[in-house]
């Protein structure tokens, strides 16, 4: 199995500004994900997150909006940059890698409120 | 593009009582299916995970049925617990070897003691 720690767990941000969300993983994992939940919506896929290369985002995201880093095989970073109120979701990181045994895991989310 | 529907929305029922939620995808071409639960603040927590060979997997109480061909899998709780409070998410996988997930909106379900 593979525990996540997700940081912040919840914020409120102004509009314009922008957070960087923490995603630590307990041992090393070939991708990591990041996904959106608006409220009331199913989960959306942002991006993975590769170590070493640039992620790939997925349709209606960007990397100007949404900037990610993978510095290492253990953590990865998701930037919201210039907030408006209709950025205000949770956020949530995941991790897969052939070596575990269930497909993903899943940290606990950031929800983030934008006023 | 696949597309994932979970039925119903929200579901109340009282404790002891055996329940099934349901899960639809448009594309049967799928690789896997998971079933999750989402706890507030507490992010998502597998449950079960169906291989395209398989037709179902149980896990104490739960047992999940996959039948690729009509497009659904249900979810059955036996004997339900307060504790079985949360929301329910079903996601598929699209493609040998894809760790994609496409997930549907969640099943909320209350049980009532």
């Amino acid at each position: 199995s593979a525990v996540i720690s997700q940081k912040p767990s919840r914020d409120i941000c102004q509009r314009g500004t922008s957070l960087t969300i923490q995603c630590q993983v307990d041992s090393q994992v070939t991708m990591m994900f990041w996904y959106r939940q608006q409220p009331g919506q199913s989960l959306t896929l942002i991006a993975t997150a590769n170590q070493g290369s640039e992620a790939t985002y997925e349709s209606g995201f960007v990397i100007d909006k949404f900037p990610i880093s993978r510095p290492n095989l253990t953590f990865s970073t998701l930037t919201v940059s210039n907030m408006s109120p209709e950025d205000s979701s949770i956020y949530l990181c995941s991790v897969s890698d052939p070596g575990l045994a269930v497909s993903q895991y899943f940290g606990a989310g950031t929800r983030l409120s934008v006023l | 593009k696949q597309e994932v529907t979970q039925i119903p929305a929200a579901l109340s029922v009282p404790e002891g009582e055996n329940l099934v939620l349901n899960c639809s995808f448009t594309d049967s071409a799928i690789y896997n299916l998971q079933w999750f639960r989402q706890d507030p603040g507490k992010g998502l927590t597998s449950l079960l995970l169906i291989q395209s060979s398989q037709r179902e997997q149980t896990s104490g109480r739960l047992n999940a049925s996959l039948d690729k061909s009509s497009g659904r899998s249900t979810l059955y709780i036996a004997a339900s617990q307060p504790g079985d409070s949360a929301t329910y998410l079903c996601a598929v996988y699209s493609g040998a070897g894809s760790y994609q997930l496409t997930f549907g909106k969640g099943t909320k379900l209350s049980v009532i003691p």
